[in-house]
């Protein structure tokens, strides 16, 4: 088990570009969390899957955001028309979807929009 | 509207002490509560959880304890080491109501720094 892996880790671009991040979770974990860090403040919720089905969208999740899980397995975070506000970390956690459900997280995407 | 609060923004303990880390939370909806540990430029590290059916939860040199009538949890370190310093992040989530309760829900972060 080599536990969330993320990719890139580290992302720049030029306000106005699109980015796409990665996101593989823990091998059979039903549930995908993505999450947005920014500076002095904890993870704040984005949105979650079940499978392949995106269950749960936040407020913070505006329509240049989208996601997806299409075979319930890797995750893609996809930001268009990137603002210099979107620069944060993302991260994914994966849960079992059984149990105490904990969330595992990765190392996160550091996106930079200059 | 903060729902999970971590009022500390630090806590400076000296190796082999106790540290206390502490959390409030308004929702009474919450019924689990994890604490993560978070290293510069990596990803929240799950250390140690409790369900609100309980008031304590121990695991190593890692207690965590719960008052449902005060609202509050607090993590305990036994003895601290220079290694625990990191940021140390409290959460909740409300796992039996809709989905929305699947989300975890974080306070700002406490930072702990033990000195040798």
């Amino acid at each position: 088990d080599t536990g969330v892996s993320q990719n890139p880790r580290h992302k720049i671009t030029k306000r106005g570009q699109n980015v796409t991040f990665r996101c593989d979770p823990i091998s059979e974990h039903n549930r995908l969390y993505w999450y947005r860090q920014t500076l002095g403040q904890g993870p704040e919720f984005l949105t979650y899957f079940q499978n392949e089905a995106q269950l749960e969208k936040s407020r913070l999740l505006s329509d240049r955001f989208s996601a997806e899980r299409p075979k319930g397995s890797f995750s893609t975070l996809e930001i268009q028309r990137t603002e210099q506000g979107d620069s944060a970390m993302y991260l994914c956690a994966s849960s079992p979807g059984r149990g105490t459900d904990t969330q595992y997280f990765g190392p996160g995407t550091r996106l930079t929009v200059l | 509207d903060q729902q999970v609060k971590q009022n500390s923004p630090s806590l400076s303990v000296q190796e082999g002490r106790i540290s206390i880390l502490n959390c409030d939370y308004t929702n009474s909806m919450f019924d689990y509560f994890l604490w993560y540990k978070k290293y510069p430029a990596e990803g929240p590290t799950f250390l140690i959880s409790i369900s609100s059916i309980k008031d304590k939860n121990e695991d190593g040199r890692f207690t965590v304890f719960l008052n449902k009538s005060a609202k509050h949890l607090s993590l305990h370190i036994v003895p601290s080491q220079p290694g625990d310093s990191a940021v140390y992040f409290c959460a909740a989530s409300a796992r039996y109501v809709g989905q929305a309760g699947t989300a975890l829900i974080f306070g700002k972060g406490t930072t702990l720094s033990v000195s040798s």
